[in-house]
């Protein structure tokens, strides 16, 4: 079955700069490739998705990029604020039926 | 609209107790889904409904774990007996597909803890 791996599981950077989490997939059958970001207690939402068609994808902020030939793909944060601290999921799925999530990532920005 | 509902938000058992969780997904959802996220870990998926037939149950402990979608709708996942690796938050799911894509959006979850 399929498999995500994520890193790193920590990351701290800076308010305003830019910070990057990396995922691998293990089945190049994977098309869907959904990030989210979960809050101390909260639950997981969804911040940006990604298909197999497509090789990056921008909303705002956050970016996602997808390397089909390598089996990644990455998260993109430019331009940090205070409230991006979280946990952040990578996932992966084959028709977007059955997510396999990652290890998740906290982040944390420092003021 | 309004989102995944999902009761008790939190709950204290012994081992060897039952405990049952109930999810109301997002109104107009066919697929719904039930997952195990232990702390520090991702969610892991645990079953999967399409309206009330199960899709996917392969992850389900199913020598103590049940769960039921009757009427395609609300949905209860059960645990009996209880034991103290169950201990996790359970995320409830729904999805609507639109170009192919299940888009999935969580509820708050119930934190269980097994003492």
């Amino acid at each position: 079955g399929e498999n995500v791996e994520q890193h790193p599981s920590t990351l701290s950077v800076q308010e305003g700069d830019s910070a990057v989490i990396k995922c691998t997939y293990s089945d190049s059958a994977s098309n869907y490739f959904p990030w989210y970001k979960q809050e101390l207690g909260k639950r997981p939402q969804l911040i940006i998705d990604i298909r197999s068609n497509v090789g990056e994808k921008k909303d705002q902020r956050i970016a996602v990029t997808l390397n089909k030939t390598a089996k990644h793909f990455s998260l993109h944060i430019t331009e940090t604020q205070p409230e991006d601290s979280a946990v952040y999921f990578c996932a992966a799925s084959i028709g977007a039926q059955k997510l396999v999530f990652g290890q998740g990532t906290r982040l944390t920005i420092n003021p | 609209e309004a989102g995944v509902a999902q009761s008790p938000r939190y709950k204290i058992i012994e081992k060897r107790q039952s405990v049952a969780f109930w999810c109301n997904p997002i109104s107009g959802h066919a697929t719904l889904y039930w997952y195990q996220q232990i702390l520090g870990q991702g969610p892991k998926l645990l079953i999967q409904f399409q309206n009330n037939g199960v899709v996917d149950d392969s992850q389900l402990p199913k020598d103590r774990f049940s769960a039921e979608r009757l009427k395609g709708v609300d949905s209860t996942l059960k645990i009996q007996p209880a034991k103290l690796e169950d201990s996790a938050v359970y995320l409830c799911a729904s999805s609507l597909v639109r170009q192919g894509i299940y888009t999935q959006y969580f509820g708050p979850g119930t934190r269980l803890t097994v003492l």
